[in-house]
């Protein structure tokens, strides 16, 4: 059965820390990974990595893939309190058959 | 393009009621997914459509559920009889897939159903 599992699944940090949260998979067909951030309402779209080893940055956001060992990361530096949400990964099977992660809850203290 | 559209918002009907969730996707998206965000389950995709055609539904629970995209600018989910442990947060998400392939899906901003 194909999973994704997210680990940890909760966080709290302080303003200014740096996170680290990690997606591994098991998947019978592999297209892309993609990582969500979702707060009160719908997820939005963070990173799409499809090959091992190049990072993707986005501001205080990175992601990287290994296709290899099957897990991605996300990293946060400098968090801030908007930071705070739902951070989603989802493995996309094809044709964003996706399938979710639990997610890992960041909370982040002034 | 005001992203995709669901409604209504909120939704509270007693067990046994007939309900009806609608979505309308991104014009030019080919894909359309509905999935089910419960706090025990998460976020589980419950089927979609790629051109307006029905791919996988065997993320739908049971019978009772049914979803249909007649055109390709919306679609149903059909809960018929609800019960209680239907109550969710249902999001429809569209891609676009055939044209660009390893796209993002974009979401709606949700139903909250409540079943009492």
């Amino acid at each position: 059965e194909d999973k994704v599992v997210q680990s940890p699944l909760s966080l709290v940090v302080h303003e200014g820390d740096t996170v680290t949260l990690n997606c591994s998979y098991e998947v019978t067909n592999f297209r892309s990974l993609l990582w969500y951030k979702q707060e009160k309402k719908a997820p939005t779209f963070l990173f799409m990595l499809t090959s091992s080893g190049i990072e993707k940055k986005s501001g205080r956001l990175s992601s990287i893939l290994d296709k290899k060992e099957l897990f991605s990361i996300l990293n946060i530096t400098a968090t801030q309190t908007g930071d705070s949400a739902v951070y989603l990964c989802a493995v996309d099977r094809g044709n964003n058959d996706m399938r979710f992660g639990a997610g890992t809850r960041l909370t982040v203290k002034p | 393009d005001a992203g995709v559209i669901q409604s209504p918002r909120h939704e509270v009907t007693e067990m046994g009621q007939e309900v009806t969730l609608r979505c309308k996707p991104i014009s030019g998206h080919n894909s359309l997914f509905w999935y089910r965000q419960t706090m025990m389950r998460g976020l589980e995709l419950l089927i979609y459509f790629n051109n307006n055609v029905p791919i996988d539904d065997s993320g739908m629970p049971e019978d009772r559920f049914s979803a249909k995209m007649p055109n390709a600018s919306f679609s149903t989910l059909k809960i018929q009889p609800s019960e209680p442990r239907d109550s969710a947060v249902y999001f429809c998400a569209s891609s676009l897939v055939w044209d660009r392939p390893n796209t993002e899906a974009f979401f709606g901003q949700g139903t909250r159903l409540t079943v009492v």
